[in-house]
């Protein structure tokens, strides 16, 4: 079975302070992909972050960073000096390769930034 | 590229009423998925397609009905409306199976009570 984790339901910081989001999966398959979706008020979701089970080198993009760890099960997602603008809900997912086309979804952490 | 769309935007119905939620995408996808997203839950896989004229149950199927005629269209069905199918419903596409083209591109949403 295929699982994925957010335990943090909602998180509120300060603008310009950095926020980690929490991401545990589970899944049996030795090939697998991750993925990080942005839901802002508005309401639709944006793709953020695709990585690969064979790739477990982090990655930054401005002020987003993903730190991918094989040996705890997690793909944590950091937003350094956040903004009010990362106001958002993101849902870290999950796709096994023994799942056909199915992604697995956390159930999201709702972050606010304080201006 | 308009990308992945949705109509209507919101719709309420009565118990026992049917409906069609339309779902379109210009970006030449073979992979059309049906989600659900409900308070707390993430997004549910309901149905899905791999191709034109087919169709897959995902993990929260019953109540539902999908067809997917054409390659740029995927229907969602709710044959006889029940309060519990009140939910926000996202359509999304992808390339197709493959390890670095099956992201999953998002609709708009569809925000429907069944009252």
């Amino acid at each position: 079975a295929q699982k994925v984790t957010q335990a943090q339901t909602e998180i509120s910081v300060v603008e310009k302070e950095d926020v980690t989001l929490d991401c545990v999966y589970e899944t049996r398959d030795t090939t697998y992909y991750l993925f990080w979706y942005k839901q802002p008020p508005s309401g639709e979701l944006v793709f953020l972050i695709r990585r690969n089970s064979f790739d477990e080198q982090n990655e930054i993009s401005g002020r987003y960073s993903w730190n991918f760890q094989k040996s705890t099960s997690s793909f944590n997602f950091t937003i350094t000096a956040s903004q009010v603008v990362d106001s958002a809900v993101y849902f870290c997912a999950l796709r096994g390769y023994s799942s056909a086309s199915k992604i697995i979804f956390g159930s999201g952490t709702r972050l606010s930034i304080r201006p | 590229n308009a990308g992945v769309t949705q109509t209507p935007k919101f719709r309420v119905l009565k118990t026992g009423q049917s409906m069609t939620l339309l779902c379109a995408q210009d970006m030449n996808h073979e992979y059309m998925y049906w989600y659900r997203q409900d308070p707390g839950m993430g997004l549910r896989l309901i149905h899905y397609s791999v191709g034109e004229g087919t169709t897959a149950k995902g993990e929260v199927p019953d109540g539902y009905n999908v067809s997917r005629l054409k390659k740029q269209n995927f229907l969602l069905g709710l044959e006889s409306a029940a309060p519990s199918q009140t939910s926000v419903y996202f359509c999304a596409s992808s390339y197709e199976e493959g390890w670095d083209t099956d992201t999953q591109y998002f609709g708009p949403g569809t925000r429907l009570t069944v009252l």
